[in-house]
């Protein structure tokens, strides 16, 4: 099994809607998810960080974190054709500890 | 603000050829540096990280070589390129549990 689990997608969306991302991952150790977004051909940018367990809000976007069932979400409301991209789920045991990334979820948002 | 930079951002070298990718941060001092590698369609790998000057650990054992000659100066390396070399290359910083990519660059080995 590994480490940090997501469907790949192809994930194929009409503006507007609600999209949904997930990640399942085995290290219930994991406190710190994060969530990046990657335009083809460019870095992965910093778009949701929470800590341990609950939901964090930043405009169209909410992150949730289920520990006890390893899960994590990201949603995005109302979507957009920029909000097309790679989404990347990210975690780690501690603060200073290597960030272990998930493989990505390839989103587009059809006008 | 902080900044971080990769050169050259495309790269075509032939199969043998040495390698040399810089990274450069600014606006923060003493920060933790990383390399990844992104194969088309697939996650990020962690090659190397870097907690100081001239601190390096190794994260994948292969024909690549990392130094941190500056504090905020990270370096990739190879002496010779092979085929399976050929990727997107990104350099990330961080201070605390957050990482920050650079723009990357993409290699490809012919």
């Amino acid at each position: 099994q590994k480490e940090v689990e997501q469907d790949p997608g192809p994930l194929s969306v009409p503006e507007g809607a609600i999209v949904s991302l997930n990640c399942t991952y085995s290290n219930s150790a994991f406190q710190y998810f994060m969530w990046y977004r990657q335009y083809s051909r460019k870095g992965p940018e910093l778009l949701m960080y929470t800590y341990s367990s609950g939901n964090k809000e930043d405009g169209r976007f909410t992150a949730q974190v289920d520990k006890s069932s390893k899960y994590i979400s990201l949603f995005i409301r109302d979507s957009q054709p920029s909000d097309s991209a790679t989404y990347l789920c990210a975690m780690s045991e501690t603060s200073y500890d290597k960030v272990i990334f998930g493989p990505g979820t390839s989103l587009s948002v059809i006008p | 603000s902080q900044t971080i930079h990769q050169w050259p951002a495309t790269l075509v070298q032939p199969v043998g050829s040495p390698l040399s990718l810089e990274c450069t941060v600014e606006g923060t001092s003493n920060p933790n540096l990383y390399w990844y590698r992104q194969a088309a369609g697939r996650g990020l790998q962690l090659l190397f990280y870097s907690v100081g000057i001239g601190q390096i650990s190794s994260e994948v054992p292969q024909n690549l070589s990392a130094s941190r000659p500056q504090d905020r100066q990270f370096i990739l390396s190879s002496k010779k390129l092979l085929l399976s070399d050929s990727g997107f290359y990104l350099c990330a910083w961080s201070r605390l549990d957050t990482q920050y990519f650079g723009p990357g660059t993409r290699l490809t080995v012919l």
